[in-house]
């Protein structure tokens, strides 16, 4: 059975820090990852999303990496901001059965001005 | 620019009680599921569809039905509520299958069963 964890739950860093977020994954038969930002009492917003085929994929000041063979990904977020405070999560498609997400319970992230 | 838009955002119910929530998209997405959100436990899928008429389970679907008679449109109904259903709704759509495109999430219905 696929299981998804992140660790460290919760992360707090100064402004401007370069940071990563970790995502593991049980199976490394995928068919994509997915980043999600969530901020408190709303939904999910997708950050990053990279097909199985990919290493990599980029937006501004993210970059998220994908080994499948070692069952992990990154997300690396550079010179952190306030306004990036929020819990990160990962998601997984399984590679067979029927189309649905396995996610990670996030990592809460606080930036500190 | 609506996107997925989920009602309500709040609400109490007593055990035993029924209810449907309320999820549409303005986006003509094919894909639309449902999840319920847990302190320490992430989000679990609770049911999806493909399709209109076309709806299957996830991991966690007792005590839920869900149709989908349009595209458009995919609420979720509790039957008799539990305290144990007590967690954080949110609706997700998606073009196509969604196996390669970005889900699109509503903000979530918070449900409490006293």
């Amino acid at each position: 059975k696929q299981e998804v964890t992140q660790i460290p739950a919760a992360l707090s860093v100064p402004e401007g820090e370069n940071l990563v977020l970790n995502c593991s994954f049980t199976d490394s038969a995928i068919y994509n990852l997915q980043w999600f930002r969530q901020d408190p009492g709303k939904g999910l917003t997708s950050l990053l999303l990279i097909q199985s085929s990919q290493r990599e994929q980029t937006s501004g000041r993210l970059n998220a990496s994908l080994d499948k063979s070692s069952g992990r990904s990154t997300l690396y977020i550079a010179a952190s901001q306030p306004g990036d405070s929020a819990t990160y999560l990962c998601a997984v498609v399984p590679a067979s059965g029927t189309y649905k997400y396995i996610f990670g319970t996030g990592t809460r992230l606080k930036v500190l001005a | 620019n609506a996107g997925v838009t989920q009602t309500p955002k709040f609400q109490v119910l007593k055990t035993g009680q029924s209810m449907t929530l309320q999820c549409a998209q303005d986006m003509n997405h094919e894909y639309m599921s449902w999840y319920r959100q847990d302190p320490g436990m992430g989000l679990r899928l609770i049911h999806y569809s493909v399709g209109a008429g076309i709806t299957d389970q996830g991991e966690v679907p007792n005590g839920y039905n869900v149709s989908r008679s349009t595209t458009e449109d995919f609420p979720l109904r509790l039957l008799s509520a539990a305290p144990s259903q007590t967690s954080v709704y949110f609706c997700a759509s998606s073009p196509g299958t969604g196996r390669n495109q970005p889900q699109h999430f509503g903000d979530g219905t918070r449900l409490s069963i006293l």
